[in-house]
């Protein structure tokens, strides 16, 4: 099972919102970690986007705007990507990360689709 | 302008050898912590290797552990990856990401230099 799950895609409609999830393994327990966010479009490097660990500890991304945001639901054990008022701009591959035992971890990514 | 340029790529043999070269500009190197990460064509995000700011802690994905080594020279604001035993499966663009200070985010990325190995 890997560490990091992130659904392949997802889609939504210009001005919603989207929620992009970040399962962790069972066994690693979200709340102690920080969660990374990256946004990728075809033919460039990511993009550091945030880190989210906990309401008190978060962190933007340098020019990020401040629709995208992060939060955990502890219930499912991950880590959310919320990114509101959606434009065609945000259509990319969205990449979760943790450092777990002395390794950085991707998550396999999540195609977002506006339409 | 806060800038790393990734150079070195190019087409090997497997089993052969090759050396990555990430040239940074426009921040005080020395002071940050750097990585490698990698992708294959069409596929996710591979984080490959970190190194401290002095050099003197590194880790590597298990994947290449024992084939790649990692190193920098601060005084040329340089960062390194020798990659050797190379596979097929090594074969993708190949990232040197600069990790912030304190918060081990991945904040600045270069454009990448392609390694294929292919007989």
């Amino acid at each position: 099972q890997a560490v990091l799950t992130q659904p392949s895609s997802l889609s939504a409609s210009p001005g919603a919102s989207a929620s992009l999830t970040c399962t962790l393994r069972s066994g690693i327990n979200v709340g102690t970690y920080s969660i990374y966010w990256y946004q990728q479009k075809p033919g460039s490097p990511p993009q550091y986007l945030l880190r989210y660990k906990s309401d008190s500890d978060k962190q933007q991304g340098s020019g990020v705007p401040s629709r995208f945001s992060g939060s955990k639901d502890a219930s499912a054990n991950a880590g959310i990507l919320l990114i509101s008022g959606l434009q065609s701009e945000d259509e990319a591959d969205y990449y979760c990360m943790i450092w777990h035992s002395n390794a950085a971890v991707f998550g396999g990514g999540t195609k977002l689709t506006v339409l | 302008e806060v800038q790393l340029v990734e150079s070195g790529g190019g087409l090997v043999q497997p089993g052969g050898s090759v050396r990555l070269s990430c040239a940074a500009s426009g921040f005080t190197f020395s002071s940050f912590e750097m990585n490698w990460v990698r992708q294959a064509p069409g596929k996710g995000l591979e984080w490959v290797s970190y190194i401290s700011s002095s050099g003197t802690t590194i880790y590597f994905a298990d994947s290449v552990k024992g084939r790649f080594t990692i190193s920098r020279d601060n005084a040329k604001n340089s960062l390194y990856l020798q990659m050797n035993s190379l596979r097929a499966e090594d074969t993708a663009l190949y990232y040197c990401a600069r990790d912030e200070i304190r918060g081990g985010a991945f904040d600045i990325w270069g454009q990448g230099t392609m390694v294929t190995v292919s007989s």
